[in-house]
């Protein structure tokens, strides 16, 4: 079965630089893949979706990447703030259908 | 505009007693609806998912059942809860046609 694997270990970086967080799958290459932020005590909230045949998607300070090669999915923020601390989650389609598995999520901590 | 509308926020219930969540949803019609459970420190693990009134899709089995009596409400229960039952449990839906969640504000439930 597909199986989301993302870096458990916080990522502790500086105001102002760029915080890369990864996303590996498995298994098959899902139509599309999305990243969600959650933040404690609180629901996830939808940041971007990016499709098999797109390799980048951006918004504002956030970018996604998709590598169907390397099963692999990169989500940068630049210009980190320490509003950005949160925890991220990637996830992707189980099947072809619409229920969505998520990965453990990755802390980002952005220290003033 | 659509909202998620999930309660009780926090709950504490002895083991073996039942246990009933409700999750509705307002401004939309036939959305998709699912059930996650989040541990601590842990990704989001998919419970439940309907997909219509009456049409539930268990995808872990366990101690748990949903219920769907109308389109936009959405019933987690459980007959006799256990010590494993506790977590964060999230009700959360989706467009029919589209393919990002949207979560309500979540029910921590502590079973002891």
């Amino acid at each position: 079965s597909q199986k989301i694997e993302q870096n458990s270990e916080a990522l502790n970086i500086q105001e102002g630089k760029t915080a890369t967080l990864t996303c590996n799958y498995t298994n098959y290459s899902p139509a599309y893949l999305q990243w969600y932020r959650q933040d404690p005590g609180r629901g996830p909230v939808f940041l971007l979706l990016i499709r098999e045949n797109e390799k980048e998607k951006r918004k504002e300070r956030l970018k996604v990447t998709f590598d169907t090669t390397l099963k692999q999915s990169l989500f940068h923020i630049t210009a980190s703030q320490p509003a950005d601390s949160a925890t991220y989650l990637c996830a992707l389609p189980m099947d072809s259908s619409y229920k969505l598995i998520f990965g453990s999520g990755t802390r980002l901590l952005v220290r003033p | 505009s659509q909202t998620i509308h999930q309660w009780p926020a926090t709950l504490v219930q002895p083991v073996g007693s039942p246990l009933s969540l409700e999750c509705t949803v307002e401004g939309t019609s036939n959305p998709n609806l699912y059930w996650y459970r989040q541990a601590a420190g842990r990704g989001l693990q998919l419970l439940f998912y309907s997909v219509g009134i009456g049409q539930i899709s268990s995808e872990v089995p366990q101690n748990l059942s949903a219920s769907r009596p109308q389109d936009r409400q959405f019933i987690l229960s459980s007959k006799k809860l256990l010590l494993s039952d506790s977590g964060f449990y999230l009700c959360a839906w989706m467009e029919g046609y589209g393919e990002k969640l949207f979560f309500g504000s979540g029910t921590q439930l502590s079973v002891l």
